[in-house]
């Protein structure tokens, strides 16, 4: 059982590129979010989606897109990098939201740097 | 806007001592979750313990105990015996009951160091 995975685990990108962080989980959870940690922060929620084909945004969505087509997967997508968005990314997931929510499932990150 | 504050950027033990990690937060909700998360150096974010507010009682994992004091609204985290393999990043999270897809609120975390 992998639980939450994340590709790649490091990445540099030069400022306006493109890229796709990818994040898979095989725990058929409904819910999946991304965050994002930088430097003397705690985690801060970027979007989220309860189900396949629903996404919302988070705290901080801006410059980031994301989609649902799969259960398993959710993919965040940095349309045109900033070096603002240099930071250390995290996938999670649950198996439901609500009372009886289980444990969220982080995946172990990915680095990256927008020079 | 839920607000978690964690006042201690740092603090240093000694090994099999006890230490305590401060915690406080702000909400208007009456039904919420509140957790420790440990993470190490390889960055994996670990849950180390989960507090349903409704529950008077605190939690308790092995050496990992919580003192929750809802009208306070403080949400201490107790290691005893502290060891080596202790030393990490510890952040506070809260979490809301009943459409909690607003994900988890964290604060900036306190770096905990185990001194041998």
């Amino acid at each position: 059982n992998a639980g939450v995975t994340q590709t790649p685990k490091f990445q540099v990108l030069k400022t306006g590129q493109s890229m796709t962080l990818q994040c898979a989980q095989d725990m058929n959870h409904e819910y999946m979010s991304w965050y994002r940690q930088d430097p003397g922060m705690g985690l801060r929620l970027i979007h989220y989606s309860v189900g396949a084909g629903i996404t919302d945004q988070g705290e901080v969505p801006n410059g980031y897109n994301v989609s649902r087509s799969t259960t398993e997967d959710f993919p965040l997508r940095l349309l045109s990098a900033a070096p603002s968005q240099t930071s250390v990314y995290f996938c999670a997931s649950s198996y439901r939201v609500g009372r009886h929510n289980e444990k969220l499932f982080f995946g172990s990150g990915t680095q990256l740097s927008v020079l | 806007a839920q607000t978690v504050t964690q006042s201690q950027p740092e603090m240093s033990v000694q090994e099999a001592e006890t230490v305590t990690l401060s915690c406080t937060y702000d909400t208007s909700e009456s039904d919420y979750y509140l957790f420790w998360y440990k993470q190490p150096p390889s960055r994996q974010m670990i849950l180390v313990i989960r507090q349903e507010a409704y529950k008077q009682q605190n939690a308790t994992e092995n050496r990992f105990s919580v003192n929750f004091q809802k009208a306070a609204k403080s949400f201490s985290l107790k290691i005893s015996d502290s060891q080596l393999g202790d030393a990490a990043m510890y952040f506070c999270a809260y979490r809301r009951v009943g459409g909690g897809a607003d994900g988890l609120t964290f604060g900036k975390g306190t770096h905990l160091i185990i001194q041998p």
